[in-house]
């Protein structure tokens, strides 16, 4: 079955980069989304399609997907984006949403 | 806009089976919509359930699918999800949730707010 590879937990300090990876086998023939899920509340998607932006999400979060690994980039860290950050794709060869295990954002 | 709400039992006993319903408001059921179901242990990341079409199709996570059972209720717009045989692995958040394939293919634009199953006896 497909796998996902997330690092656990990614820190960084307000107003930097926050880069986190989601890695899978040929991800990159793949379409990868992003979901922002805050203590206690549903998840978000904050990133589709690989790059894409739903309507209300910043411009500060962006995407990208190549080879092996997907990541998702926030720009301009702000404390509210504190929180655990899942991708996800379809697997084809088994129809059915594959989660990754999740990153936790720590803004420092 | 579309709103989901899950409904059903936050307690069930081992060995039984565990049903959720969730209710589609601000659209139909029978639209271009696959209606998912994905849990979350405490603790835990997400994981998929399956999903059901208005048609019937389903597709359900290899891992579950003797146990599940995904239906949908044209009536009250709304689809449902049993669990049997459940055990304490089975607590969690039980969440429905959305993906319009003609927009947005296989990503989830449209989450319930969540429901916490517990399996004690």
């Amino acid at each position: 079955s497909y796998v996902l590879t997330q690092p656990p937990s990614v820190s960084v300090a307000p107003g930097k980069t926050a880069r986190i990876t989601c890695g899978g086998n040929n991800i990159g023939s793949k379409s990868v989304h992003w979901y922002q899920q805050k203590p206690g509340q549903a998840p978000v998607l904050v990133i589709y399609y690989d790059s894409d932006r739903p309507s209300g999400i910043p411009e500060r979060f962006s995407g990208s997907n190549s080879g092996n690994t997907a990541t998702l980039t926030i720009s301009r860290v702000e404390a509210g984006d504190e929180a655990d950050y899942y991708c996800q794709v379809w697997d084809s060869s088994s129809d059915r949403v594959v989660f990754g295990g999740g990153t936790k954002l720590t803004v420092l | 806009q579309v709103q989901l709400q899950e409904s059903g039992p936050g307690l069930v006993k081992p060995s039984g089976t565990l049903s959720l319903t969730c209710a589609v408001s601000g659209g139909s059921i029978s639209s271009s919509n696959w209606w998912s179901w994905v849990r979350q242990p405490p603790g835990k990341g997400l994981e998929w359930i399956g999903e059901i079409y208005h048609s019937g199709s389903t597709n359900y996570n290899p891992s579950l699918k003797s146990r599940v059972t995904i239906s949908v209720d044209k009536s009250k717009n709304q689809f449902s999800l049993k669990l049997s045989s459940v055990t304490a692995a089975d607590t969690a958040v039980y969440y429905c949730a959305s993906r319009d394939w003609e927009l947005l293919g296989d990503a989830f634009d449209i989450w319930g707010q969540g429901t916490m199953v517990t399996v004690s006896s």
